[in-house]
């Protein structure tokens, strides 16, 4: 069976309440950042993204904000329902030699009933 | 349609084992990946193809062998199974080009099981 979730930070949340995911960068010359979820068994699914130029996106139900100068960005899912859980996770584009999609550890999101 | 399929889900076998993963995408992508994640769920990339052609080895073991028979096909060879090989693999594709804000559609993933 899986280990998984011991070692993977964890956020938990009641249901209808707002959710914020965290994550840190550490290139400040980074301009692109996207989140994915990934339900159970399932694989990432693009929510949303954001250019630097910007600190704020919103989509349905959910927010990122981006902030440059400490180098980190949220996501913000508001009133969360039980289909928010899953596992949260922020990537960055890489354009070396090609198109390269580097993903951070990942928040679990659980919702309490 | 599934837009990004692999087979099998699941795959349990015993080390020292050669096995493959199959993975198929009918959104006319021209470039695909292999990602690996951990029991930690950390996404690793292991392999890019852009019209079957290897443009991305990320320093995996040469008993991992992708292969892209065309552009909508990349199937992952693993010889010679350890136990570290046991993982989840996805597989992914996007469409061609360079653009930075574009987006990778994954697979469902295949759950690796070395014994």
């Amino acid at each position: 069976g899986e280990s998984v979730g011991l070692h993977l930070p964890t956020l938990s949340v009641q249901e209808g309440d707002n959710s914020i995911i965290n994550c840190a960068y550490s290139n400040s010359a980074s301009d692109y950042f996207i989140w994915y979820k990934q339900e159970s068994g399932k694989g990432p699914q693009f929510i949303i993204d954001i250019r630097s130029n910007m600190d704020k996106r919103q989509g349905q139900r959910v927010t990122v904000l981006l902030n440059k100068t400490v180098k980190h960005l949220s996501l913000q899912i508001a009133a969360t329902q039980p289909g928010d859980s899953a596992v949260y996770f922020c990537a960055e584009p890489r354009m070396d030699s090609s198109y390269k999609l580097i993903f951070g550890s990942g928040t679990r999101l659980l919702v309490r009933p | 349609d599934t837009a990004v399929s692999q087979t099998p889900k699941y795959l349990v076998t015993q080390m020292g084992n050669d096995k493959s993963i199959k993975c198929e995408q009918n959104l006319g992508h021209d470039t695909m990946y292999w990602y690996k994640q951990d029991s930690k769920k950390f996404l690793k990339i292991m392999f890019s193809y852009n019209n079957k052609e290897l443009i991305i080895n990320e320093t995996v073991p040469n008993r991992f062998s992708p292969k892209s028979p065309d552009k909508a096909h990349l199937n992952l060879h693993i010889n010679s199974l350890e136990l570290g090989d046991s993982a989840v693999y996805f597989c992914a594709s996007k469409a061609r080009g360079y653009s930075i804000n574009e987006k990778l559609f994954f697979g469902s993933g295949t759950q690796l099981s070395v014994l």
